[in-house]
């Protein structure tokens, strides 16, 4: 059974700030990986996803990482500002079929103070 | 124009109701999921469907169905609400697998479920 975890659970920094959110996954038998944005009662965005075959993938000021052999993936937040607060999930897809879905950690709750 | 739009945002009942939630999507998908957030925040995949098979998570209890009336929409509904119904369900739509966008889900705002 795929778990999936991220490191750490909460984060407060200041902004301008470059900083990194973790993210493990037990079973290295994916398909891909996505990380998202969710913001207080609203559904999630999607940010980025990474492929299994790709090692990394760049949006703006975010650029996430895959090491899949290790089962383990980075999301790199360059000169953070106050919109990105969010809580950040990372989820990784067990086959190229949708229909087992995604499997999500419990989420990074990201504070940037201004 | 809302890509996975969910009706209602805000449900508030009483224990034993039965009560549905709809989700609509207009992005031409195949395949569309129900995940439930727990008050500890934990995404968990409900259900996923396409217009061929429905895929029913085993943890899921009996008193959840979700019903598709065609590939657009995918509801959801509980009867016999319990205290521990209570959560965020969020609906999602994806492109069905082998084609270009797999596995990248749109998802819904979100509707919180209150059953006192």
């Amino acid at each position: 059974k795929q778990e999936v975890t991220q490191i750490p659970a909460a984060l407060s920094v200041p902004e301008g700030e470059n900083l990194v959110l973790n993210c493990s996954f037990t079973d290295s038998a994916i398909y891909n990986l996505q990380w998202f944005r969710q913001d207080p009662g609203k559904g999630l965005t999607s940010l980025l996803l990474i492929q299994s075959s790709q090692r990394e993938q760049t949006s703006g000021r975010l650029n996430a990482s895959l090491d899949k052999s290790s089962g383990r993936s980075t999301l790199y937040i360059a000169a953070s500002q106050p919109g990105d607060s969010a809580t950040y999930l990372c989820a990784v897809s067990k086959s190229g079929g949708g229909a087992d879905g995604l499997t999500f950690g419990k989420g990074t709750h990201l504070i940037i103070q201004p | 124009d809302t890509a996975v739009s969910q009706t209602p945002k805000y449900l508030v009942t009483q224990m034993g109701n039965d009560k549905s939630i709809k989700c609509e999507q207009n992005l031409g998908h195949d395949t569309m999921y129900w995940y439930k957030q727990d008050s500890k925040k934990f995404l968990k995949i409900m259900f996923s469907y396409n217009n061929k098979e429905l895929i029913i998570n085993e943890t899921v209890p009996n008193r959840f169905s979700p019903k598709s009336p065609d590939k657009a929409h995918l509801n959801l509904h509980i009867n016999s609400l319990e205290l521990g119904d209570s959560a965020v369900y969020f609906c999602a739509s994806s492109q069905e697998a082998g084609r270009s966008g797999a596995n990248v889900l749109t998802f819904g705002a979100g509707s919180r479920l209150t059953v006192l």
